[in-house]
């Protein structure tokens, strides 16, 4: 079964500390996101990957870093938290429409992190 | 760059009632438009999906017809249940990229 998997689930953290939250997934997608969700702003996209190695910049990715060491997994990285990166954070894999069978990203279970 | 807008950020309905929730986008690539339900504390799940000009997309009770003349996808139910009650996100497809850029989302609430 096609499946997403992030951890932490749950992380808190501290100002100016380094937070990496990973993803990984088992379905063979080219693509990789990662969004975070805020009240009254929907999902942004932070950064996306095509395939491993490659990272490119979605529109919100100031203040993180994105990590492709191989198909199945992706991190985002805070180097210096803020409080103002406190959210929910998703992980998603899919391929691009025309490119596969799975023309929508699968979404991961979320980690929730908050910055103090 | 891509651009979806959901007019309503709150909709509140009883049971039994139909329900229509707007989206509209703006693309200069091929539109690929998706539904995406999320319920409280969990991921977004998909819901519809449409590529087609003027084919009705349907599942789960809940349907949605692509126009790209007037670049909307609207997602209707002819009747809502208490289990709909959920926050709906309309999503626009880069068909190159597979970049997903979302609307803000509509919170659908059904009263007994």
């Amino acid at each position: 079964e096609a499946a997403v998997t992030q951890s932490p689930r749950n992380k808190v953290a501290v100002t100016g500390g380094k937070v990496t939250l990973s993803c990984n997934q088992t379905n063979n997608h080219n693509n990789m996101y990662w969004y975070r969700q805020d009240t009254g702003h929907g999902l942004r996209l932070i950064h996306y990957s095509y395939g491993a190695g490659s990272t490119e910049k979605g529109d919100i990715p100031d203040g993180y870093k994105a990590s492709r060491p191989s198909q199945e997994n992706f991190s985002l990285i805070l180097e210096l938290a803020t409080p103002s990166q406190t959210s929910v954070y998703f992980c998603a894999s899919g391929d691009a429409p025309g490119q596969g069978d799975n023309q929508a990203p699968l979404f991961g279970e979320g980690t929730r992190l908050s910055v103090l | 760059g891509d651009s979806v807008t959901q007019t309503e950020g709150l909709v509140t309905l009883t049971k039994g009632l139909p329900v229509m929730l707007n989206c509209t986008y703006q693309t200069t690539y091929s539109p690929f438009l998706f539904w995406y339900v999320q319920h409280l504390n969990e991921a977004p799940k998909l819901l519809l999906k449409s590529s087609t000009d003027n084919k009705r997309t349907e599942h789960q009770g809940f349907y949605a017809t692509l126009h790209k003349s007037s670049s909307s996808f609207h997602l209707q139910k002819s009747s809502v249940q208490l289990s709909d009650s959920a926050l709906y996100f309309c999503a626009l497809s880069e068909t190159n990229t597979g970049k997903l850029t979302f609307g803000d989302g509509t919170v659908l609430t059904v009263k007994p």
